[in-house]
């Protein structure tokens, strides 16, 4: 069966602290691996990495995957109030359309 | 643009009742999913339709769960009888997708479901 696994479940820092949450994952014909922030509402999306070693960055956030060990990490720098919230990790599937396998989500909390 | 559009965004039952989920996707989008979110995990995909057809329902507790998508534009997810397992968030996405490869999925702001 396939499977998402992230950790820590929770973490709490305080602002500017420099935070890493990790995914691995095990999917059959594993096709990308997406990351969602998941604050009082819905999952907004982050990132997609289809290649392995490729960082992809967007302001204070950047992530990295590697297909050969099957995990990812999301780096969040100089973490703010802000980004306290869940972040979700999920892999695709080649031929499954957007079917989304997701793991059960680190709750990161920012104190000022 | 307008975004996923979900009601009602809470709902307390009691348990053997019956409860009905609305959601309307972003315009022109082809693919809508129904997600279940019980507290402190993950979306698990209920149902994804593609138009009005249905894509993957492998994981929808077809004794009690039905959803449908008569017009290809909104949804409706229905439990019947609601148990207290069932008790969770119910997130609908959307996506621009009209074939298998991926495209980023829209969520809507969910409803949350508590069963007593």
């Amino acid at each position: 069966e396939d499977k998402v696994v992230q950790s820590p479940l929770s973490l709490v820092v305080h602002e500017g602290d420099t935070v890493t949450l990790n995914c691995s994952y095990e999917v059959t014909n594993f096709r990308s691996l997406l990351w969602y922030k998941q604050g009082k509402k819905a999952p907004t999306f982050l990132f997609m990495l289809t290649s392995s070693g490729i960082e992809k960055k967007s302001g204070r956030l950047s992530s990295i995957l590697d297909k050969k060990e099957l995990f990812s990490i999301l780096n969040i720098t100089a973490t703010q109030t802000g980004d306290s919230a869940v972040y979700l990790c999920a892999g695709t599937v080649y031929n499954q359309g957007g079917k989304l396998i997701f793991g059960q989500g680190t709750e990161l909390s920012v104190k000022p | 643009e307008a975004g996923v559009a979900q009601s009602p965004r809470y709902k307390i039952i009691e348990k053997r009742q019956s409860v009905a989920f609305w959601c309307n996707p972003i315009s022109g989008h082809a693919t809508l999913y129904w997600y279940q979110q019980i507290l402190g995990q993950g979306p698990k995909l209920l149902i994804q339709f593609q138009n009005n057809g249905v894509v993957d329902d492998s994981q929808l507790p077809k004794d009690r769960f039905s959803a449908e998508r008569l017009k290809g534009v909104d949804s409706t997810l229905k439990i019947q009888p609601a148990k207290l397992e069932d008790s969770a968030v119910y997130l609908c996405a959307s996506s621009p997708s009209a074939g298998l490869s991926y495209n980023e999925q829209f969520f809507g702001p969910g409803t949350r479901l508590t069963v007593l």
